[in-house]
């Protein structure tokens, strides 16, 4: 079965500083799907970014990148210029690909970040 | 457009009742997703419908746990018999449907949750 770990259960950042959020995740599977969605305090889960395994090029989404390992299986999340509304919980979320949609999205534990004023 | 609605938004109820949670997916989806979010175990993935079907239940913590989509719209899941540990967060999302291969990559969209508190 997939794992998915994120190893800073709490992170801060200065306003308009970057912060990068880890995660590494376990499959045997070589077609698969890697996701950050971000999770406020109204509970609402909102894809922030999205990676397909096959691609090489990182995903970018204006001030949201990642930083996809393959072959070290981590996915990490690069938040630039940070901004108080990026505060919120952070999760990293897998999907393979070929599960026919049967199969759900394995979350991590989540990063709490913190925007420091 | 709407998003996903999901009703009650909270839910408080005594210990060995039933309560019934509605989704109410983005129109055009046709799968529908249930996750529990809860202290302990983080979020975890219950259950999929695609149309009005569920291939596989297994997701479910027991069998005090059902679900249901009628009309490939709105989802209900029922907890029989509630117990304290089934203090949650409930979410569910919906998705377009797609054929073998692209599926992973749609989206999910997620509304906003039902706060089941068990006492």
């Amino acid at each position: 079965a997939q794992t998915v770990t994120q190893s800073q259960p709490e992170m801060s950042v200065q306003e308009a500083e970057t912060v990068t959020l880890s995660c590494t995740y376990d499959t045997s599977e070589s077609d698969y799907y890697l996701f950050w969605y971000k999770q406020p305090p109204s509970r609402q889960m909102i894809l922030v970014i999205r990676q397909e395994a096959y691609k090489q090029q990182n995903a970018t989404e204006n001030r949201f990148s990642v930083n996809f390992q393959k072959a070290a299986k981590s996915f990490s999340l690069k938040i630039s210029d940070s901004q108080l509304g990026d505060a919120a919980m952070y999760f990293c979320a897998y999907r393979r690909g070929s599960g026919g949609g049967a199969d759900g999205l394995t979350f991590g534990k989540g990063t709490h970040l913190i925007i420091q004023p | 457009g709407a998003g996903v609605s999901q009703s009650p938004s909270n839910k408080v109820t005594e210990k060995g009742k039933d309560v019934e949670l509605r989704c109410d997916p983005i129109s055009g989806h046709t799968a529908l997703y249930w996750y529990r979010q809860s202290l302990g175990q983080g979020l975890e993935f219950l259950i999929y419908f695609q149309g009005n079907s569920a291939p596989d239940k297994s997701g479910l913590p027991s069998d005090r746990f059902s679900a249901e989509r009628t009309g490939g719209s709105v989802s209900t899941l029922t907890i029989q018999r509630t117990q304290q540990e089934d203090s949650a967060v409930y979410l569910c999302a919906s998705s377009l449907g797609g054929t073998r291969g692209t599926w992973g990559g749609y989206e999910q969209y997620f509304g906003p949750g039902t706060r089941l508190t068990v006492t």
